[in-house]
């Protein structure tokens, strides 16, 4: 089955500094890799998704990059605020045959005013 | 509008009992997956419906079942509970069953 590993565990940054978190992935057939942002004691929210035959997306502050070759994807967040710190998942799942979605571990990011 | 609404959102039982777990999708939303989030841990997927069809399935043991009703509700049934199923249970609608989830806030249960 799929697996997924996220890095770094845990992120801690200076407000305005740029962060980066990895995931790679081992099924070559997955291909719709969602980001979820879930703060303290409330419910994961998507904050970007890209599908396989895009290499980046951009949202305002937020982008992600594929790279299908290396199995390999990353959130960057720019210009981060208090307000982003929470944990961040990475999800690997295809979008036909047999639904399995696999997230990561989490990656706790501390935002440092 | 809605989101996606779970109950109840605290629970406790004891070992070797039965529990039920219910969630309402966004209005809409055809499709209902359930999670289990161990804290410290990413969510671990249980099992998807969509159109009342179970679509995937998790490495769950046989315990754990699921259903989904004509009106896109769920439920989702633990029996014989164990210590270690004490977790978050988050239920999640979507449009298609694999892009762009929609997470309730999830039912707590804890196993004495």
């Amino acid at each position: 089955g799929e697996n997924v590993e996220q890095h770094p565990s845990t992120l801690s940054v200076q407000e305005g500094d740029s962060a980066v978190i990895k995931c790679t992935y081992s099924d070559s057939a997955s291909n719709y890799f969602p980001w979820y942002k879930q703060e303290l004691g409330k419910r994961p929210q998507l904050i970007i998704d890209i599908r396989s035959n895009v290499g980046e997306k951009k949202d305002q502050r937020i982008a992600v990059t594929l790279n299908k070759t290396a199995k390999h994807f990353s959130l960057h967040i720019t210009e981060t605020q208090p307000e982003d710190s929470a944990v961040y998942f990475c999800a690997a799942s295809r979008t036909g045959g047999s639904y399995i979605p696999t997230f990561g571990r989490g990656t706790s990011l501390i935002v440092h005013p | 509008d809605a989101g996606v609404t779970q109950s109840p959102t605290h629970l406790i039982k004891t070992r070797g009992q039965q529990v039920t777990l219910r969630c309402s999708p966004i209005s809409g939303h055809k499709s209902v997956s359930w999670y289990q989030q161990v804290l410290g841990q990413g969510p671990q997927f249980i099992f998807q419906y969509y159109e009342k069809e179970e679509r995937g399935r998790g490495n769950f043991p046989d315990r754990f079942s699921a259903r989904q009703f004509p009106n896109y509700s769920s439920e989702l049934n633990v029996n014989a509970l164990l210590l270690g199923d004490s977790a978050l249970y988050l239920c999640a609608s979507s449009w298609t069953g694999v892009e762009k989830l929609f997470f309730g806030s999830g039912t707590q249960l804890s196993v004495l």
